[in-house]
């Protein structure tokens, strides 16, 4: 049984450009959350999805969005790049209805 | 969320039981603790939860205190394995419903020595 699986797993992107990261989850899973990861940071929570719906967002500005799709993946987009962007960012996934996250291992982003 | 404070960092040897202790004085009613791991270069691992009584399972076990303020993970026999950042964490998600955002500090790293 697959896990979360996240892609791609490394990239790198200029200032001011957009990236989307892609995220499917465990199977069984309706529920797909993302985070942040600065290093030597712990992860910190952009938002959650639920029936293609944003359920809950932390404090993350407006150029961070993202979607669910109707089979339950989820992308993550993140516009206007900043340096500060780059990050491991994290997709965990989810039911809504019993306790537990699986968490992907995630995409390493760097932005020049 | 309400905070949590854990050492930055503990140290044990191989096949030794490790405590790692957690204070959350601000716990609310409804809150559970909740632990998770994170090895080298992956994403956070669940490892249990609970809400007042002391839960076992086949990773852990974890000892909560009676007043709720303080809680600490214990794995009864630590292998190189186990190297990893520990993360305590308070949210309200635990029982039948899926958790909201979960708020990570910045962890206990636990060094095993072989």
């Amino acid at each position: 049984d697959a896990g979360v699986t996240q892609s791609p797993t490394h990239l790198i992107k200029t200032r001011g450009q957009q990236v989307t990261l892609r995220c499917s989850p465990k199977s069984g899973h309706d529920t797909v959350s993302w985070y942040q990861q600065a290093l030597g940071q712990g992860p910190q929570f952009i938002f959650q999805y639920y029936e293609e719906e944003e359920r809950q967002r932390g404090n993350f500005p407006d150029r961070f969005s993202g979607h669910q799709f109707p089979n339950y993946s989820s992308e993550l987009n993140v516009n206007a790049l900043l340096l500060g962007d780059s990050a491991l960012y994290l997709c965990a996934s989810s039911r809504i209805d019993i306790y537990g996250y699986t968490f992907g291992s995630g995409t390493r982003l760097t932005v020049v | 969320d309400a905070k949590t404070t854990q050492p930055n960092s503990m140290e044990s040897n191989e096949e030794e039981p490790v405590h790692l202790p957690c204070n959350h004085s601000t716990i609310s009613g409804t809150d559970y603790i909740h632990w998770y791991r994170q090895l080298p270069s992956q994403g956070p691992e669940y490892v249990i939860h609970g809400l007042t009584s002391n839960v076992n399972n086949r990773m852990a076990s974890l000892a909560i205190a009676e007043d709720r303020k303080s809680s600490t993970l214990i794995l009864h026999r630590a292998t190189l394995r186990d190297a990893a950042v520990y993360y305590c964490i308070l949210n309200s998600g635990g029982s039948g419903g899926g958790a909201d955002g979960l708020t990570f500090g910045k962890g206990t790293h636990l060094i095993i020595q072989p």
